[in-house]
Order: structure tokens, then C-alpha cells, then sequence
């Protein structure tokens, strides 16, 4: 089936450290899979960090990247060097790019702690 | 920057009770979702619309209702609250199938 795994958390790491929380997925069902990575900040709903529809692209934002990587079947967000406010719930997602659903296949979520 | 509001915040329910959760989004968004977090779990899809007056089920429909009245509000049923039940929920909205999804901040819901 469709499925998303990424690294289980809490991850903890020190401010301007770097940073990578991995994501690898399974898409049987969906020809032409879209990955997303979501972030949730304490309080918040979540929201979307970054996304990249074609493989072999990276996606950035915020300093965080992602690549689609098809042969390995991951999208690792990474980020050179983390602040404190970078702490929160990072999920990874995947999702098709046609038909009516529109629904995305969420990983655990990541909880990230970022220490001053 | 599109807005999708839940409420309640947090809601505490008898076993066997009645819960209904609403979202309100106020950017013309054609889809809605009802998600559901647990721990252990990924968000996972309960319920889904693409029009009003037109509810779907998700991967775990079990348990719940769906309503959605008009474009702007989708509503969860919990006809009999279960224990099983005590999770976060979320809404979503999109524009299109294939767009970036906005959240509400969630409902925490504990059933007792």
C-alpha cells in the first residue's frame, strides 16, 4: 500500500547545528506521487513547508531542503543550521497529483527540540 | 492567507455522547478534510468533501458522520462517542486537489 516513514522522534539537537529528519515513502497506488513536508509549531495548525512535485527536485524554504529522491524512494529534509524556533512537529506526506480526493498519506511526525 | 477555523479548541465527552466538531473556512475552498491524529499514527483521513451537500468517506469513516452544509462549514459527527475516539482532529481545506492544504489549529477531544 501507500504509506510514508520517517525518523521517530524526539529529535534533539543544538542551536546551528545541522539538521536532517528522514522520510522515506511507498507509493503503490499513485503514478506520479507529490511529496510534501508539513510543519506544526506549538499552538498551531499545521502548515505547509515545502513541496516538490517532480522527482530528482529539490524543494527549500525557511533554510529547510528537500530532495525527491525516485530511486530511493525518500525526501530527507535537511537544514545546515537549526534556531530554537525551529522547534515543532515536522511531518512528511504524500499525495497524488490527479483525481478527486486530494488526499495525502501523513507520517508519524517528527517532534524536533531545538536547545538555545 | 486562507483561514480555517475549529471549534472547539478542546472538548471533553461522556461515552456514548453525542460530539460534533465544526470548521469554518472563509476562502471559497472546494475541498474539506477531517483528519484524525493518534499517537503512534500519522493523520489520518476519516472524511472528505469536494462540494457542499456532498460528504465522502476517508480511510477510517467508522464511527463518524459527515456534514457540509455549505461551502464554507463540513462538520463530525460522533453519533456514540467511544473511548477509541480520544484523539486531535483536524480540518483542511484546498482549492484544488492537487493544492498545498490549509489547517485549523485542531480539537483536541477526550472521551471518558
Amino acid at each position: 500500500g501507500d504509506s510514508v516513514t520517517q525518523t521517530e522522534g524526539p529529535v534533539t539537537v543544538s542551536e546551528s547545528e545541522s539538521l536532517i529528519i528522514n522520510c522515506t515513502y511507498s507509493a503503490t497506488s499513485i503514478a506520479y506521487p507529490n511529496l510534501f513536508w508539513y510543519v506544526r509549531y506549538p499552538g498551531e495548525g499545521l502548515q505547509l513547508l515545502l513541496k516538490v512535485i517532480t522527482a530528482g527536485q529539490k524543494g527549500s524554504s525557511r533554510g529547510f531542503e528537500a530532495t525527491y529522491n525516485k530511486e530511493t524512494t525518500s525526501f530527507h529534509l535537511q537544514k545546515a543550521s537549526v534556531q530554537e524556533s525551529d522547534s515543532a512537529v515536522y511531518y512528511c506526506a504524500l499525495g497524488a497529483i490527479t483525481g478527486n480526493t486530494g488526499k495525502l498519506i501523513f507520517g508519524l511526525g517528527t517532534t524536533l527540540q531545538v536547545q538555545p | 492567507e486562507a483561514a480555517v477555523t475549529q471549534s472547539p479548541r478542546s472538548k471533553v465527552a461522556v461515552t456514548g455522547g453525542k460530539v460534533t466538531l465544526s470548521c469554518h473556512q472563509t476562502n471559497n475552498h472546494d475541498y474539506m478534510y477531517w483528519y484524525r491524529q493518534d499517537t503512534g499514527h500519522g493523520l489520518r483521513l476519516i472524511h472528505y468533501s469536494y462540494v457542499a451537500d456532498s460528504t465522502e468517506k476517508g480511510d477510517i469513516p467508522d464511527g463518524y458522520k459527515a456534514s457540509r452544509p455549505s461551502q464554507e462549514n463540513f462538520s463530525l459527527i460522533l453519533e456514540l462517542a467511544s473511548l477509541s475516539q480520544t484523539a486531535v482532529y483536524f480540518c483542511a481545506s484546498r482549492q484544488g486537489a492537487n493544492e498545498r492544504l490549509f489547517f485549523g489549529h485542531g480539537t483536541k477531544l477526550s472521551v471518558l
